[in-house]
């Protein structure tokens, strides 16, 4: 597509369920982060994907995060057993090469309200 | 402790006057970019800067990135309310991961009509 494009928008869910939530990047962009916006706190990494590997989930906060990269493109991150910390939006970019020069497209997040 | 400091971090202005904000670090960087984001939206990248002392124009927003590359700042001419927004600074510390981009807060403009 045009953009990256995210889904769900906005997701209200209940302590200690499990959500998914999904990134379609730009078509071709090889390159795939995750990232959390805080109300205070700013942007924070949680993983990096090269094609369907991720090098770098350095920024996962615990075991109850994780993420899948599929066929180069989807990617789903998934939060298991949620808690009110988890509140955020979760913002996903993309960007056709790595560096350090390389500027982020970014989606328009998806809005985790843990009740 | 924040890695990016920018300041101020609220900044409401009228119509057609300047500012500029800034981006500080006690780091050195690669390079540093500039988005923009609007609620309920994901940051827009504005411009990157790499090169210490580099100046870069867009329209009526210039960016400049410190000779010691540890700083940069954003100035608006004559700002419009189109112009509001959070404006966040980004970059890769020198010598980490060229992927990673650590973020400041922002600076959350509003330019009154």
């Amino acid at each position: 597509g045009a953009g990256v494009s995210q889904s769900p928008s906005n997701k209200v869910t209940e302590k200690g369920k499990d959500v998914e939530l999904r990134c379609d990047p730009i078509s071709g962009h090889t390159a795939l982060y995750w990232y959390r916006q805080s109300l205070g706190q700013g942007l924070e990494f949680l993983i990096y994907f090269q094609g369907n590997s991720a090098p770098d989930k350095s920024g996962l906060p615990s075991d109850r995060f994780s993420a899948e990269r599929t066929g180069g493109s989807v990617s789903t991150l998934t939060i298991q057993r949620t808690q009110q910390e988890d509140s955020a939006v979760y913002l996903c970019a993309s960007s056709a090469l790595t560096g350090s020069a390389v500027g982020y497209t970014f989606g328009s997040g998806t809005r985790l309200t843990v009740v | 402790t924040q890695l990016l400091e920018q300041s101020p971090q609220f900044l409401s202005i009228q119509e057609g006057e300047n500012l500029t904000v800034y981006c500080n670090s006690s780091s050195v960087f690669s390079s540093l970019q500039w988005y923009r984001q609007e609620p309920g939206e994901g940051p827009v990248l504005l411009v990157t800067v790499v090169t210490g002392g580099e100046v870069k124009k867009l329209k009526r927003l210039t960016f400049q990135f410190g000779d010691a590359r540890k700083d940069s700042s954003l100035h608006i001419t004559a700002a419009q309310p189109g112009d509001t927004g959070l404006y966040l600074c980004a970059g890769p510390p020198s010598g980490g991961s060229n992927y990673k981009l650590t973020f400041g807060k922002g600076t959350l403009l509003t330019v009154n009509p």
